[in-house]
């Protein structure tokens, strides 16, 4: 089945400081890839979809400028965090539609999740 | 309104015990429906698409009404192995929608 590869899993940064995470459809070509951000015990929030060679979509309240998405090639999705602030510390995964290289087959595969700890 | 509401629970039963999950949709075009299962501190996982037909995958059974918009997971005879948070999703067009999750704990 399709695999979503994302990294690095862990990484703690200083404040002001920039992060890139990178996700990776490793066996499929994603056109579009999804970018959530979760806090403890609760649901995952979409941030923004990422397309291929376009620029992302934003949900409403995520600052474009602090989170900047880059898609550049079918497999890989970057999400960057500039200028990371403590408050910015969170779970944040990835994910892309699965397909069998013919056509999209529905189902959302994740990556392995990357947890940000900004000091 | 919400797009896919679900009780959050948590869900505490005893090995053994059959549990139930229910999820609503509020748009009738929504198209495709799954369950995910997601332990802590990792990613979610899709435990299985749901049909129309109904499915079932050994322990687990999953329904869909589309006239209530609704869609339901059974797990029969619990395993502490099954203890996590099962999110319901929806997908509409190119977007998928998450249900908060529900925290079912399995206690021995």
């Amino acid at each position: 089945g399709a695999v979503v590869s994302q990294h690095p899993s862990r990484v703690i940064c200083k404040s002001g400081t920039s992060v890139k995470i990178e996700c990776r459809s490793l066996d499929f070509q994603a056109t579009t890839m999804f970018w959530y951000r979760q806090f403890p015990k609760k649901s995952l929030m979409l941030m923004a979809t990422s397309n291929e060679g376009s620029k992302a979509t934003y949900e409403q309240g995520v600052e474009k400028d602090k989170f900047l998405i880059n898609h550049a090639s079918l497999t890989l999705s970057t999400l960057t965090v500039t200028s990371a602030h403590p408050e910015d510390s969170s779970f944040y995964i990835c994910s892309a539609r699965g397909t069998d290289g013919r056509q999209d087959t529905g189902e959302l595969f994740f990556g392995e999740g990357s947890r940000l700890t900004v000091l | 309104r919400k797009e896919v509401e679900q009780d959050p629970g948590p869900f505490n039963v005893p090995e053994g015990a059959t549990v139930a999950f229910n999820c609503t949709y509020s748009n009738s075009a929504s198209q495709s429906f799954f369950w995910y299962r997601q332990d802590c501190r990792k990613e979610p996982k899709l435990l299985m698409s749901v049909y129309s037909s109904g499915n079932e995958d050994g322990r687990f059974t999953a329904q869909l009404n589309r006239a209530s918009q609704y869609i339901s997971l059974l797990i029969r005879d619990s395993k502490l192995s099954d203890s996590a948070t099962y999110l319901c999703v929806v997908r509409r067009g190119n977007q998928f929608y998450f249900g908060t999750g529900t925290s079912l704990t399995v206690i021995p």
